[in-house]
Formats: C-alpha cells, sequence, structure tokens
C-alpha cells in the first residue's frame, strides 16, 4: 500500500527556522517526484515545488522560489521542505503528494498527484 | 502560467440531485492534463479524474469527468451524503496548477 507519512504539527516564531518530512512507503520511492503543496486557512491549493529523490533533480513554483529549500534522503525514503527564516505568512498546511513524470532535454513533464501525504499544520505566531 | 477559474465558487445541492462543476482554462491545456480532486473539511485531497475524464482507482462511477482545450466539467451524477466537500481542478504537464475550488453544500 502506497503511504506518505508526513511529520507532526509544529508551532513557531517569525524569524525561526523549520523542517518538515515526508515519508514514502510502499512504492519504489526513487521512481517518483514527490510535490509539495500549500493550503492556508481558508484558502485554495497552491504547487510549491517537486522533487525527484532519485538524483534530487528539485523544480519550484516561481511563487515559492527562493522562499523554501525541498530536499530528499533517498536513503531513508524521506522529502523535506524547509524554510531559514518564517513568517506569520508561512502559517498553513503543508502536503506532500506522489507525482509520476520525467525529463526530457531539459524539462520536466508531471503527471496528476495519485497519493497525498495527511497534511503538517505550520503555525509562525509571535 | 495557465490559470484556472472554478464556477460556481458555491453549489447548493440536496441528496440525490445532479452536480455540474465547471474549470476553465486561460489557455489550452496539453492532451487533456487536467485532473479534479474531493476534499473534506481537515482531510488531505483526493484523486478523482485525470486525464479530464478517467477515473482513479475506487472512484465510484457516478463521478465523470469531461471536456478539453480550455474548458472542463466535473459531474457527480447523483449526490450521496458523502459527495459534499470542496473539488478542486488541476493542470499538470510541465507547471501544475489548481483552480480556486467549488465547495458542494447541502441546500
Amino acid at each position: 500500500e502506497v503511504q506518505l507519512v508526513q511529520s507532526g504539527a509544529e508551532v513557531k516564531k517569525p524569524g525561526e527556522s523549520l523542517k518538515i518530512s515526508c515519508k514514502g512507503s510502499g512504492y519504489s520511492f526513487t521512481s517518483y517526484w514527490i510535490g509539495w503543496v500549500r493550503q492556508m486557512p481558508g484558502k485554495g491549493l497552491e504547487w510549491m515545488g517537486i522533487i525527484y529523490p532519485g538524483d534530487s533533480d528539485t523544480r519550484y513554483s516561481p511563487s515559492f522560489q527562493g522562499q523554501v529549500t525541498i530536499s530528499a534522503d533517498k536513503s531513508i525514503s524521506t522529502a523535506y521542505l524547509q524554510w531559514s527564516s518564517l513568517k506569520a505568512s508561512d502559517t498553513a498546511m503543508y502536503y506532500c503528494a506522489r507525482v509520476p513524470g520525467y525529463c526530457s532535454g531539459g524539462s520536466c513533464y508531471w503527471d496528476y498527484f495519485d497519493y497525498w501525504g495527511q497534511g503538517t499544520l505550520v503555525t509562525v505566531s509571535s | 502560467e495557465i490559470v484556472l477559474t472554478q464556477s460556481p465558487g458555491t453549489l447548493s445541492l440536496s441528496p440525490g440531485e445532479r452536480a455540474t462543476l465547471s474549470c476553465r482554462a486561460s489557455q489550452s491545456v496539453s492532451s487533456s492534463y487536467l485532473a479534479w480532486y474531493q476534499q473534506k473539511p481537515g482531510q488531505a485531497p483526493r484523486l478523482l479524474i485525470y486525464g479530464a475524464s478517467s477515473r482513479a482507482t475506487g472512484i465510484p462511477d457516478r463521478f465523470s469527468g469531461s471536456g478539453s482545450g480550455t474548458d472542463f466539467t466535473l459531474t457527480i451524477s447523483r449526490l450521496e451524503p458523502e459527495d459534499f466537500a470542496v473539488y478542486y481542478c488541476q493542470q499538470y504537464g510541465s507547471s501544475p496548477t489548481f483552480g480556486g475550488g467549488t465547495k458542494v453544500e447541502i441546500k
């Protein structure tokens, strides 16, 4: 059974750093991309970026480039989303999702997000 | 970036009724790379439809998707109590984007 299990809720202060995780199981972790999606309170879904754990190829949505860092450790089937300096506006639920896809000639093409983690709630407040 | 506009924002219907949700893209969606997701309160999104019209594993046949180019539709033929939720469309391919969502609520 494919599962993505995310780390627990976090409460942080503005300016602090944070790294949340997403552990995959039940499939070949290095053969699929892992995407990250933000959902601010009462709002819709926003694609943040995506990583291929097989070689750590990472792509970011222009809206999130430079705001977060996505990484992965294939030895423990885990992807990460991190912030170096949190802001109150980072308060949101963050989801990881498994994404089939491929790259060719420098461009990458991704499929639908077929399995999702349960989400990690990040609250940033002074 | 392809912008997806979903309408209506909220759909108020009764169980047993038919629901028709629209998703319009700002430019043509390649190869019908269009998916629909359902999200219930406190839960992660769940894939319903991919490729504009293919149902994901385990999705009941009362859910159907159609459309191509810039206009797509999700239809729920007869609403069950568990179908009241928020629905999002997504275009995938080279730079995924999501629509703003349609809430299907009990009338």
